[in-house]
């Protein structure tokens, strides 16, 4: 079974700083994608980033972007010049692909904190 | 395009009884999953439909069930509430195939079991 970690379970810092919010996963397949999705207050799930497995190059989305380390098997993501706005809980997930069938394991989630 | 829609937005049952919700997908996408969240589980996955199949389900109890309809909207069902079922219920639609697989959450439904 897969399984994704994020150790850390908040994060606080102040705004225009850049922030890095780590994410491990366990899996034995070769084939899979990986996620950041953020979740503010409003609850809506809204996703920040995308990777696929067999891509090396880092996925990058403005001031997001991410590590992946397919050996070591993590996959972290950078917050650069951060905002108010991106306070929230940022959920790492993993995608396998498996006969088609889509499904989602995530991990507990990191709740950050931007401050003025 | 119009993001995927979920409707009732929240709802408040007791417990025993059923609810339906209900979740519209992104035009074009064909698949449908469903997902809890609580504080303590945290994100779970529930099922996957895909042109009004069960491709994939989740560890719950058969009190949970789902559909998906031709126009590939979906609906899940949870008979005889129990307290612990209190929980935001995600919904997402997907591509398939197409080396863009991604899913898009819609709003959520908060359900509240007393």
């Amino acid at each position: 079974a897969q399984t994704v970690t994020q150790s850390q379970p908040e994060m606080s810092v102040q705004e225009a700083e850049t922030v890095t919010l780590s994410c491990t996963y366990d899996t034995s397949e070769n084939n899979y994608y990986l996620f950041w999705y953020k979740q503010p207050p409003s609850r809506q799930m809204i996703l920040v980033i995308r990777q696929e497995a067999y891509k090396q190059q880092n996925a990058t989305e403005n001031r997001f972007s991410v590590n992946f380390q397919k050996a070591a098997k993590s996959f972290s993501l950078k917050i650069s010049d951060s905002q108010l706005g991106d306070t929230a809980m940022y959920f790492c997930a993993f995608m396998l692909i498996s006969q088609g069938a889509q499904k989602l394991v995530f991990g507990q989630g990191t709740r950050l904190t931007i401050n003025p | 395009k119009a993001g995927v829609t979920q409707t009732p937005r929240y709802l408040i049952k007791t417990r025993g009884q059923q609810v339906t919700l209900s979740c519209s997908p992104i035009s074009g996408h064909r698949s449908v999953s469903w997902y809890q969240q609580t504080p303590g589980q945290g994100l779970q996955f529930l099922f996957e439909y895909f042109s009004e199949t069960q491709r994939n389900k989740g560890n719950f109890p058969g009190r949970f069930s789902g559909r998906q309809f031709s126009n590939s909207r979906s609906e899940m069902n949870v008979s005889t509430l129990e307290l612990g079922d209190s929980a935001l219920y995600l919904c997402a639609s997907g591509v398939y195939w197409t080396g863009e697989e991604t899913q898009y959450f819609g709003p959520g439904t908060r359900l509240l079991v007393l």
